[in-house]
């Protein structure tokens, strides 16, 4: 089974700063990672697929990179709608997600 | 607009079974891998079951394997989730998800709102 290992478990930022959140998988997952925003009390929801690949209508403040198997969402000028919890997803075996970045403004 | 509306979720002894049920509407139901996943509360997210377009072609982690069967009517664009035997630790909200296409090696494009299920004598 492949293993996400999402970092920081929690994060604080002010308004305006940019911020990174990293992801690292057990073994070369060939790009095949996803990134999801879950907002307090909703679904999560689709921001990045193929590792860079921004979804329909997600801000282009947001941004995916990485290869084998280190990856990073990056999120530019933060935005208080942008408070929320992140998770990274392995679809190149099967399905896995990290355990997941709560970020809260500073 | 694609919609998932989960149903079916509520309180359950330990051991005792339930069937979840995901209405989809807004595509074409039958041309699309479906998944659950769910989440514990407080929690991360766990995949938790993906089936093929035909349903001819399951997919389960080891943590529900053999306890849980998923199954879909593509005659009535619906998604199911019986879930048998079931354990204080499956307690979560479970969301009935879409994958890309009818592609496996996908993520999940879409998302329902999610039915809760508590497991607690």
């Amino acid at each position: 089974d492949i293993q996400m290992t999402q970092s920081p478990a929690s994060l604080s930022a002010s308004l305006g700063e940019t911020v990174t959140i990293e992801c690292r998988a057990s073994e070369d997952i060939y790009s095949n990672l996803a990134w999801y925003q879950q907002k307090p009390g909703n679904s999560p929801q689709l921001l990045i697929y193929d590792a860079n690949s921004l979804a329909d209508g997600v801000p282009s403040r947001f941004s995916g990179s990485g290869s084998g198997t280190q990856y990073s969402l990056k999120i530019n000028s933060l935005q208080s709608e942008d408070v929320a919890s992140y998770f990274c997803q392995q679809y190149n075996n099967y399905w896995t997600f990290g355990g997941g970045t709560k970020l809260e403004l500073k | 607009e694609v919609q998932l509306v989960e149903s079916g979720g509520g309180l359950v002894q330990p051991g005792r079974s339930l069937k979840l049920s995901c209405a989809a509407s807004g595509f074409t139901f039958s041309n699309y891998y479906m998944a659950w996943v769910r989440q514990a509360p407080k929690k991360g997210l766990e995949w938790v079951a993906t089936i093929s377009t035909s349903g001819s072609r399951t997919y389960y982690p080891d943590s529900v394997k053999g306890r849980f069967t998923i199954s879909r009517d593509n005659a009535k664009s619906s998604l199911y989730l019986q879930m048998n035997s079931l354990k204080s630790e499956d307690t979560a909200t479970y969301y009935c998800a879409r994958h890309r296409d009818s592609y496996a090696h996908s993520w999940f494009a879409y998302w329902g709102q999610g039915t809760l299920v508590t497991v607690s004598s």
